[in-house]
């Protein structure tokens, strides 16, 4: 059966630090790879997605980026984080383009 | 373009109440697909259900279930017996020709004891 892992689930860091997130899938090949963001008490903001390896598409321009070293591998990053960047990030994979299924998620505080 | 509305921002019940929620939306393919997820106080998203828009037969699962209704675009949900462990923020999707996910704000469910 398929699995998805984020880590860290949680990360304080200060304004201005960089940022690494890492998502990773189990058991399928080839899968599309998401990241959104939840803002609190707010619904879910697409931010990339991936179609494969090294393919990858922006929704929202800001201080983000997005990379697929593997096929299975996703991870999320930025050189200086902002307050606003502060949320709960969720990965989420899909085989056939419709449903996605997501992963435990990693809550970000920028103070 | 897509879009998902849960008019309902938050409902209380009190458990063994049934609850449903509304979900409404609006799209221009032809060929899409809908979804209900349940998101704990932990966070992750659990998917619960997926329909093709060429199926509209009513859906049930246990507790759950789902009403489909392509002429009026709803796809609304229905917790029957209500327990505390459904308590949970609840999202309807959808997703389209361009395969993105497109979720309604949500509704929180709160069942009290």
């Amino acid at each position: 059966s398929q699995t998805i892992h984020q880590w860290p689930a949680t990360l304080v860091q200060p304004v201005g630090s960089p940022l690494s997130l890492e998502c990773t899938v189990e058991g399928t090949s080839n899968p599309n790879l998401y990241w959104y963001r939840q803002a609190a008490g707010r619904g879910l903001q697409l931010l990339f997605y991936s179609v494969g390896i090294g393919q990858i598409s922006s929704e929202v321009p800001q201080n983000l980026s997005a990379s697929r070293p593997q096929d299975r591998q996703f991870i999320l990053s930025s050189k200086k984080l902002l307050l606003s960047d502060s949320g709960f990030y969720l990965c989420a994979w899909s085989v056939d383009r419709h449903t996605q299924y997501f992963g435990p998620g990693t809550r970000l505080t920028v103070l | 373009a897509q879009k998902v509305t849960q008019a309902q921002t938050e409902i209380s019940v009190v458990e063994k109440e049934d609850v449903t929620l509304d979900c409404v939306y609006e799209t221009r393919d032809t060929t899409y697909y809908l979804f209900w997820y349940k998101q704990p106080p932990s966070g992750e998203l659990v998917f619960l259900i997926r329909r093709n828009s060429f199926d509209e037969q009513n859906e049930i699962s246990g507790r759950y279930s789902w009403n489909f209704q392509k002429s009026t675009s709803s796809f609304n949900f229905t917790i029957t017996a209500s327990q505390v462990v459904d308590s949970a923020v609840y999202f309807c999707a959808l997703s389209g020709g361009d395969y993105k996910l497109s979720f309604g704000a949500g509704t929180t469910v709160t069942v009290r004891a």
